[in-house]
């Protein structure tokens, strides 16, 4: 059974730092892309970050630019995200997703059949 | 990145037919055959119900369906159901980051 479970959220005041993880189980770690994706209280999804299998390649969302760094490793089948510079609009629950793979041929787009429950996030002073 | 454009809500009744329309621009669901739909219920972490455009992972309901017109994409739900009550997402890959979520919409099944 595959299973993401996300820790390191908390309380933290604006200017702060935070590193969330992300523990994966039940498939082969070092196959997928992986993801985050954040989700203000009350409010919609928004994609954050992801990190190709290898930890070659990483992407992030404009909002995230230059305060956030994702990383993984594989030998823990262990994702990272390291928040820098956090700021109120940084509140929100933090997702890890699995990209969607079937056949052998995973999709391009932001596209996730796994999500762990998700770990709070809350920027105030 | 401009969030791709929902309807707040949308409302039917059991057995009947939805569309959810999902509006971008060319440089994300017009330019790209890259667009997700995500079904999530309170409290819970959403769930993959069509991908790259019309594309239904194995176990989703095929009253699920999805299509796309230029720069909209839409999710069709027939025979509408009580448990179908949720928010829905689209997403789409973008080329100016990679992705971007729709602000999600309400059904309500009456």
């Amino acid at each position: 059974e595959v299973q993401l479970v996300e820790s390191g959220g908390v309380v933290v005041q604006p200017g702060g730092s935070l590193r969330l993880s992300c523990a994966a189980s039940g498939f082969t770690f070092d196959d997928y892309t992986m993801h985050w994706v954040r989700q203000a209280p009350g409010k919609g999804l928004e994609w954050v970050s992801l990190i190709s299998w290898d930890g070659g390649s990483t992407y992030y969302a404009d909002s995230v630019k230059g305060r956030f760094t994702i990383s993984r490793d594989n030998s823990k089948n262990s994702l990272y995200l390291q928040m820098n510079s956090l700021r109120t609009e940084d509140t929100a629950l933090y997702y890890c997703a699995k990209e969607y793979c079937s056949g052998g041929s995973c999709s391009d787009g932001p596209t996730f059949d796994y999500w762990g429950q998700g770990t709070l996030v809350t920027v105030s002073s | 990145q401009s969030a791709l454009t929902q309807p707040a809500s949308v409302s039917g009744s059991p057995g009947q037919s939805i569309t959810i329309s999902c509006t971008g621009t060319s440089s994300d669901v017009g330019g790209y055959n890259y667009v997700s739909w995500y079904q999530q219920h309170p409290g819970k972490a959403p769930k993959l119900m069509i991908y790259d455009v019309s594309n239904r992972p194995s176990g989703v309901s095929n009253r699920f369906s999805g299509s796309k017109s230029g720069n909209t994409a839409s999710l069709t739900i027939s025979g509408l159901q009580a448990e179908d009550e949720a928010d829905y997402y689209c997403s789409s890959y973008t080329s100016s980051s990679y992705g971007v979520f729709g602000g999600g919409t309400k059904l309500t099944v009456l």
